[in-house]
Order: C-alpha cells, then sequence, then structure tokens
C-alpha cells in the first residue's frame, strides 16, 4: 500500500515569505507526527496529532509555526515569515495510534531553503 | 530531562567484522527505545524496538538501565548494513519520538 506522502519534495523560498508543507498519511492512521531535522542532527519534534486536534504542540519553536488537520487526515505545516534557521528537512510520520506499541512509519520529508 | 545521546558521528568497519553503535539516554522511569535506520535515497525507517525484543537483520540491541545504554550490535557486518542510524527514546508523554544525532556506518570490502 501506499506510504506516508509529503509535498513538496522541495521548497526553496525568501525570508519573510510564508510556506506551507502538505502531508499525506497512511489511510486509517490516527497519529499524525512533524518532525524537524537540520543538517547533521537527528529529527527534532515539532507537533502531533490525534484524530484533528494537536495533542501535543510543544515542540513548535514559535508563533510563527502552526499546523493543522481538519479532517483528520491531510496535515498542512505552516511557516509564516519564513528565516533562514528555518531551513531543514520537514518529515512527517503517521502511526495507528500513539505510544511505544505502534510503529511510526516517515514519509520521505520536504527540505525547505530560506535564502 | 530526556535525551539521547549518540557518541560517534561515523563507525567504518571491513564486511564481516563486528558492529556496535553506541547509545546512551537520559530519561526517569522505565524508557522505550528505538533504532530507526535511513538507507541512502530512502526514508526513515524502524529497525527494532526494545520492547519487541526481537533480532531484525541480524541486529540486536539490549536495554542495560544500569549504564542507561541500548548498543546496537551485529556480529558480522554486511556492505548492505552501510546507512544512518538513529537512536531514538519515547517521550514521557507518549507523544513523540527523542532522537539522537545519528551515526553513519560505513562497511567496505
Amino acid at each position: 500500500g501506499a506510504g506516508v506522502s509529503q509535498t513538496p519534495s522541495n521548497k526553496v523560498t525568501e525570508k519573510g515569505k510564508y510556506v506551507e508543507l502538505r502531508c499525506d498519511p497512511i489511510s486509517g492512521h490516527t497519529a499524525l507526527y512533524w518532525y524537524r531535522q537540520s543538517l547533521g542532527q537527528g529529527p527534532e519534534f515539532l507537533i502531533y496529532f490525534q484524530g484533528t486536534g494537536a495533542a501535543d504542540d510543544s515542540g513548535l519553536p514559535n508563533d510563527r509555526f502552526f499546523a493543522v488537520r481538519p479532517e483528520g487526515s491531510v496535515s498542512t505545516l505552516k511557516i509564516q515569515r519564513t528565516e533562514r534557521g528555518d531551513s531543514a528537512v520537514y518529515l512527517c510520520a503517521s502511526s495507528t495510534q500513539r505510544g511505544p506499541y505502534n510503529e511510526q512509519f516517515f514519509g520521505p520529508g520536504t527540505r525547505l531553503t530560506v535564502l | 530531562a530526556q535525551r539521547v545521546t549518540q557518541p560517534e558521528k561515523l563507525l567504518s568497519v571491513f564486511k564481516g567484522a563486528p558492529v556496535e553503535l553506541k547509545c546512551n539516554y537520559s530519561y526517569s522511569g522505565s524508557p522505550e527505545l528505538f533504532w530507526y535506520v535511513q538507507y541512502s535515497r530512502q526514508r526513515l525507517q524502524l529497525l527494532l524496538r526494545h520492547i519487541s525484543r526481537e533480532s531484525i537483520k541480524g541486529f540486536t540491541a539490549d536495554l542495560n538501565k544500569g549504564e542507561t545504554s541500548f548498543h546496537l550490535k551485529k556480529p558480522f557486518a554486511q556492505e548492505e548494513d552501510s546507512a544512518m542510524y538513529y537512536c531514538a527514546l519515547h517521550n514521557q508523554a507518549g507523544t513523540a519520538l527523542i532522537f539522537g544525532k545519528g551515526t553513519t556506518l560505513s562497511v567496505s570490502s
């Protein structure tokens, strides 16, 4: 079956612009996660959705970052007034439920470059 | 604080040699630990998890609470094991994984 998909695969933008990154989880997966991976680092948690609601957004670095999942499936990560420090690979993952017994399946990532 | 440390950025071994990728953690309580792997031009995927006590592709990992370690081991490395390996810990809220910085394993013949 289809895995987690993310679009676009690459996004180049200018400092100060607004960007949206999309994640399509595996069908039927209720849990969805966003991570950010900077060069030379491991993935860093941003936000977790259970269904339509953001159950844990403690990883969002500041109020320029926002994510939605209005119908409990596709999610969009939105970044306002982008900064050069936002350049990273943004990873999305999904699982059947939250918790260590449920494997997180990762998408291929969106590489964001802020010039 | 919840933290995962992978002290080696790069580990280079010859085919057939034993491999040990180190992982140490900081956590209050009983941790749930994982190893994820990313092969070249592929997405991040689960290799094995502590709770399953399994061996995948010849790799094993034992949780040592006294040393707060979860090292990944394989007795005989293969060239196809070359990849980036991440150790990860489930956070106490159960909502996310905390990853180490990763170790690149390079196996040459």
